[in-house]
């Protein structure tokens, strides 16, 4: 079956700190691979996606690369700030079917 | 206007109440979904609608009854309630069923006494 992983939090960090947040998946076929961030009182807001191995997905200056060998989709951002205190949400969608599986979420902390 | 809005955004009811949740979307889709996000779990899926059609119930309690009379509104019915049911139920729409990404609403937060 179809099954997402993601690291536990919470995950503190000072400002201008790295961030990497791990991802392993288990799927069948193909998936598409994502990241959501939840911010405080609001719903999923997709960060960055890919659709296939070895595509990197960004945005915000965070990226993720599908990594179909090691079954990872691990966030990494190289200067946090502030702003991005919020829940992070891995996920992966079926090939050709928007059924997705979501990850337990990881929350971030960051302090100035 | 916001692609994908939810009303209320706090509910307390009791186990005997019958409360509706609402969704609407402004962005043109045809395919609505109905998630469960508790604490420290996965979010769940609860149900599809793609065209109006319910394409998918995730063998959710018959105490949760969806409506979704248009492709661009989506109603969650509540009745006899479980406090376990506290949750934030979250509402997303995309273009279709088949690989497109999805956009949430902020969520409703829900209280059972």
């Amino acid at each position: 079956g179809n099954s997402v992983t993601q690291m536990e939090g919470p995950v503190t960090l000072s400002e201008e700190a790295f961030l990497t947040i791990n991802c392993t998946y288990t799927a069948t076929g193909y998936p598409s691979l994502f990241w959501y961030v939840q911010y405080p009182g609001e719903g999923l807001q997709l960060l960055l996606k890919a659709t296939k191995a070895d595509d990197k997905g960004s945005n915000k200056g965070f990226e993720a690369t599908y990594r179909k060998e090691t079954t990872s989709f691990h966030l990494e951002k190289g200067s946090v700030q502030v702003s991005d205190s919020a829940v992070y949400f891995c996920a992966l969608r079926e090939y050709n079917f928007n059924k997705f599986y979501f990850g337990s979420g990881t929350k971030l902390n960051v302090k100035p | 206007e916001t692609g994908v809005t939810q009303t209320p955004r706090h509910l307390v009811m009791g186990m005997t109440n019958k409360k509706s949740l609402k969704c609407e979307q402004h962005l043109g889709h045809n395919a609505m979904y109905w998630y469960k996000q508790s604490a420290k779990k996965p979010l769940e899926l609860m149900f599809v609608y793609n065209f109006k059609e319910q394409t998918e119930n995730n063998s959710v309690p018959s105490r949760f009854s969806p409506e979704c009379p248009n492709s661009s509104h989506l109603f969650l019915h509540l009745h006899t309630l479980q406090p376990e049911d506290s949750a934030l139920y979250l509402c997303a729409s995309s273009t279709s069923t088949t690989r497109d990404t999805q956009y949430f609403g902020p969520g409703t937060r829900l209280t059972v006494l």
